[in-house]
């Protein structure tokens, strides 16, 4: 079975523009989670999705941060605008609690460089 | 509410000692635990986890862990080092509500381990 995909694995942009990070979930997996990877913060779940609903978006930094899922198979994680401060590895990971055992899986991440 | 600390950022061990990475727990209700490897410029990969079963979990590549229930630990241990196990390490706890975990994991900070020749 195909693992979590997500893209770009790199982006470098400059300050101020528009950022968008994409995700596939594991097929039949029902929770999709974003996390910030950063080496001051360490990893940060920024927000989760239930069934494509925002369950808890708690953990997005602030208005410039925007996920949406619009359908079981597709996620996006946008910046806009982008900042420096920005810069860090993002990473999707689906799980499904009917496997009852809480496990994460996680795609290979989104590296982001903002200029 | 929970909460992972993970004792020490950096270990280092030779070659075919033993390797052993310390975590610590915080939870108001019966935890389910994970601890996770990642290997340079890739994701987070599962080595084993702790969900009411075993106190004692054994993983891949050879590592394991027990769960303390009295020490809140989960702590990480392989009693032989190979080169490969190079990587950061990520402790992780959930909550374990109703028989069913929703995956919405707490980390710790990771520790590195290195392993010298």
């Amino acid at each position: 079975d195909a693992g979590v995909i997500q893209s770009p694995r790199h982006e470098v942009t400059e300050m101020g523009q528009e950022v968008t990070l994409r995700c596939k979930p594991i097929s039949g997996h029902d929770y999709l989670f974003w996390y910030r990877q950063t080496m001051m913060r360490g990893l940060e779940l920024l927000i989760y999705f239930n069934n494509n609903v925002p369950i808890d978006d708690s953990g997005m930094p602030e208005d410039r941060f925007s996920a949406k899922m619009p359908n079981a198979s597709f996620s996006t994680l946008k910046i806009q605008p982008s900042e420096p401060r920005d810069s860090a590895v993002y990473f999707c990971a689906s799980s499904s609690p009917g496997q009852n055992t809480g496990e994460l899986f996680f795609g290979e991440g989104s590296r982001l460089t903002v200029l | 509410a929970q909460s992972v600390t993970q004792l020490g950022s950096h270990v280092s061990v030779s070659e075919g000692a033993l390797v052993l990475l310390r975590c610590n727990y915080s939870s108001s209700v019966p935890p389910y635990l994970f601890w996770y490897v990642q290997y340079p410029n890739q994701g987070l990969q599962l080595l084993l986890k702790y969900t009411s079963a075993a106190t004692l979990v054994k993983g891949i590549n050879g590592f394991e862990a027990e769960f303390k229930k009295s020490e809140t630990s989960f702590h990480l241990t392989k009693p032989s080092a190979h080169m490969s196990d190079a990587a950061e390490y990520f402790c992780a706890v959930s909550a374990n509500a109703g028989g069913t975990s929703y995956g919405k994991l707490t980390f710790g900070q990771g520790t590195i381990l290195t392993v010298h020749p």
